[in-house]
């Protein structure tokens, strides 16, 4: 089983459309949790940090369960610009002493006029 | 300020040559990571500097990859015997320190690598 397991959608969705990616991840001592985005033949860039409570940046909202050990990404009014592959991270931090990222596979969002 | 920088962007070889991938990492940062993106999937971890020294090194597929970073800034990773397997795009990352589990890595751009 993976470490970080995601859904590898092709999602497309039309312009100004709501969309919800998950994420699982197989070890509880995870520390710290974030979502990247990387847009074709690019780097990964850091989208937003993940917290217990929630936290929430501009359309963007992502979520964290703990105890389920499951992460959600929620985009609203999306943007041709959101076309991208989204990235679940977890950081292992803590285990070694630094943070050692574990990446999923990514989702595929495509966003369509 | 400069982000992350990694030469060449690309690199094509022959089985068995020899390879060095180049990164810079941003001004300041005592971390230093490289990973490993293979089509299709997200990044993998290979090996982590702290300063100088290859504080993990556990993510390096086998003895044919080797990274150094001699003065804690500049970092090559080394790949020897190339095989088509090894055929992915290099990414090297950089954090401020790595103390912290919420310090953000900063990627660079990558070095295409093709084995043929």
């Amino acid at each position: 089983r993976k470490e970080v397991e995601q859904d590898p959608g092709p999602f497309n969705v039309p312009e100004g459309a709501t969309v919800a990616f998950n994420c699982t991840y197989s070890n509880s001592a995870s520390q710290s949790f974030f979502w990247y985005r990387q847009d074709c033949r690019k780097e990964p860039k850091l989208l937003m940090s993940v917290y217990s409570s929630g936290n929430e940046d501009g359309r963007f909202t992502a979520q964290l369960n703990r105890a389920s050990q499951y992460i959600s990404l929620l985009i609203r009014d999306s943007k041709l610009s959101d076309s991208a592959t989204y990235l679940c991270v977890v950081n292992m931090y803590g285990s070694g002493g630094y943070n050692k990222l574990i990446f999923g596979a990514g989702t595929r969002l495509a966003v369509h006029p | 300020g400069a982000g992350v920088s990694q030469t060449p962007s690309n690199k094509v070889t022959e089985k068995g040559k020899y390879v060095e991938l180049r990164c810079d990492p941003i001004s300041g940062h005592t971390a230093l990571y490289w990973y490993r993106q293979s089509l299709g999937q997200g990044p993998e971890f290979l090996i982590y500097f702290q300063g100088t020294g290859a504080a993990d090194d556990s993510g390096l597929p086998n003895d044919r990859f080797f990274a150094v970073r001699p003065e804690g800034s500049v970092s090559t990773l080394k790949i020897q015997r190339t095989e088509r397997g090894d055929s992915a795009v290099y990414l090297c990352a950089s954090s401020y320190t790595a103390d912290s589990s919420y310090n953000e890595q900063f990627f660079g751009p990558g070095t295409r690598l093709t084995v043929l």
